[in-house]
């Protein structure tokens, strides 16, 4: 049982590219959430899925987009990268809504924009 | 506006004795509150949960408590080992689908 999964796990960008980072979950978990977290800071909602073809904006959507065509997968695009999105990204997936069950969370994709 | 606060960056405790968290909610809507633990390099894992009809909740060596009049929460780790040396998240949550996170305390225990 792999839990999440994310890749890759660490990646440079260089300004004005594009990149998606890949999420895939093994639990059937219908919720799926995209954080990221800056230095010294707490981990701060992207998007979020409450289940397959259904996604929706978190504090700090701007600069990014979701899909989620399968249970499974819920890859988050990078369009556009600017240094401002310098930051460490976790997916994260719960069996039901997150506040009310423990979340589950990859290890994490380490991205630079320079 | 940070709706949920970790005022100490940081705690440093011994091997055995007690470690206390804080924190601290401004919204009054939050019904639900978690803390997760977080090693360098690693995701978030879960470690304790407490809903807003209890004031206690204990796993263990973990236990949280939470005063409403007060909006603060706290969690107890009784005895403190060096294996719990992490990041700490408070997390909180409404009646919607989002957590609201903390900035996070990092524990130190020493032997």
């Amino acid at each position: 049982n792999a839990g999440v999964t994310q890749t890759p796990k660490f990646r440079i960008l260089k300004i004005g590219q594009s990149m998606t980072l890949q999420c895939t979950q093994d639990m059937n978990h219908n919720y799926m959430y995209w954080y990221r977290q800056d230095p010294g800071m707490g981990l701060k909602l992207i998007y979020y899925s409450v289940g397959a073809g259904i996604t929706d904006k978190g504090e700090v959507p701007n600069g990014y987009n979701v899909s989620r065509s399968t249970t499974e997968d819920f890859p988050l695009r990078l369009e556009l990268a600017a240094p401002s999105q310098t930051s460490v990204y976790f997916c994260a997936s719960s069996y039901s809504r997150q506040g009310q069950t423990e979340a589950f969370f990859g290890q994490g994709t380490r991205l630079t924009v320079v | 506006d940070q709706q949920v606060k970790q005022n100490s960056p940081s705690l440093s405790v011994q091997e055995g004795r007690i470690s206390i968290l804080n924190c601290d909610y401004t919204n009054s809507m939050f019904d639900y509150f978690l803390w997760y633990k977080k090693y360098p390099a690693e995701g978030p894992t879960f470690l304790i949960s407490i809903s807003s009809i209890k004031d206690k909740n204990e796993d263990g060596r973990f236990t949280v408590f939470l005063n409403k009049s007060a909006k603060h929460l706290s969690l107890h780790i009784v005895p403190s080992q060096p294996g719990d040396s992490a990041v700490y998240f408070c997390a909180a949550s409404g009646n919607t689908d989002k957590l609201i996170f903390g900035t996070g305390t990092r524990l130190q225990v020493f032997p």
